[in-house]
């Protein structure tokens, strides 16, 4: 079965720190990977999106990479702040380019001022 | 706003009613995606378009469950005989494919459904 997990499930952090959020996924035969922040009550606001052939992509504070020999992207926040607070979901495409995303459960991060 | 819209963003039904949203995606975006979350899980795939044509129906979508998207262009998603596991958040996502290259899904703000 394809699936996608994130750790950790909740994170905390002081302003100004430099995190992590990590994604796993069982079949390493992936289209492409994207990452997306979801506010509390709203819709995905996509953040970058990798292709298979890629090893990175970076947007302002954020850094996505893909390991797809091991299974594993990792987003990359520099300078944390507090309006980065929200939830960070990870999410794969299989098999081609349909664009059906499998969806991680995400890590609900909170920074704290 | 050039994004994706969804109507209603809220709708509360008592259970056995139907009821129908309806997803405007980017302007020239020839895929269009629903999606289903329900509270801590992330987004669920149910079905999506090219063009006009649907392509794929997860077997999450139940026969009560229909989506539309008669000119290529807005879909609708009717649920008959709501019940109250159909209770979610659903999220409606456009996309671009080109010579056989999909970019990336930009979602709308989602309709919550409530069914008492």
């Amino acid at each position: 079965k394809q699936e996608v997990t994130q750790i950790p499930a909740a994170l905390s952090v002081p302003e100004g720190e430099n995190l992590v959020l990590n994604c796993s996924f069982t079949d390493s035969a992936i289209y492409n990977l994207q990452w997306f922040r979801q506010d509390p009550g709203k819709g995905l606001t996509s953040l970058l999106l990798i292709q298979s052939s890629q090893r990175e992509q970076t947007s302002g504070r954020l850094n996505a990479s893909l390991d797809k020999s091991s299974g594993r992207s990792t987003l990359y926040i520099a300078a944390s702040q507090p309006g980065d607070s929200a939830t960070y979901l990870c999410a794969v495409t299989y098999g081609g380019a349909t664009n059906k995303l499998i969806f991680g459960t995400g890590t609900l991060l909170a920074v704290q001022p | 706003d050039t994004g994706v819209s969804q109507d209603p963003r809220h709708k509360i039904t008592k259970r056995g009613q139907n009821v129908t949203f309806r997803c405007d995606p980017i302007s020239e975006h020839n895929r269009l995606y629903w999606y289903r979350q329900t509270l801590g899980q992330g987004p669920e795939f149910l079905t999506y378009f090219q063009n006009e044509a649907q392509l794929e129906k997860s077997r999450l979508l139940s026969d009560r469950f229909s989506a539309e998207r008669p000119k290529g262009s807005f879909s609708t998603l009717e649920i008959q005989r709501t019940e109250q596991g159909d209770s979610a958040m659903y999220l409606c996502a456009s996309s671009v494919t080109k010579s056989g290259f999909t970019g990336e899904l930009f979602f709308g703000e989602g309709s919550r459904l409530t069914v008492l």
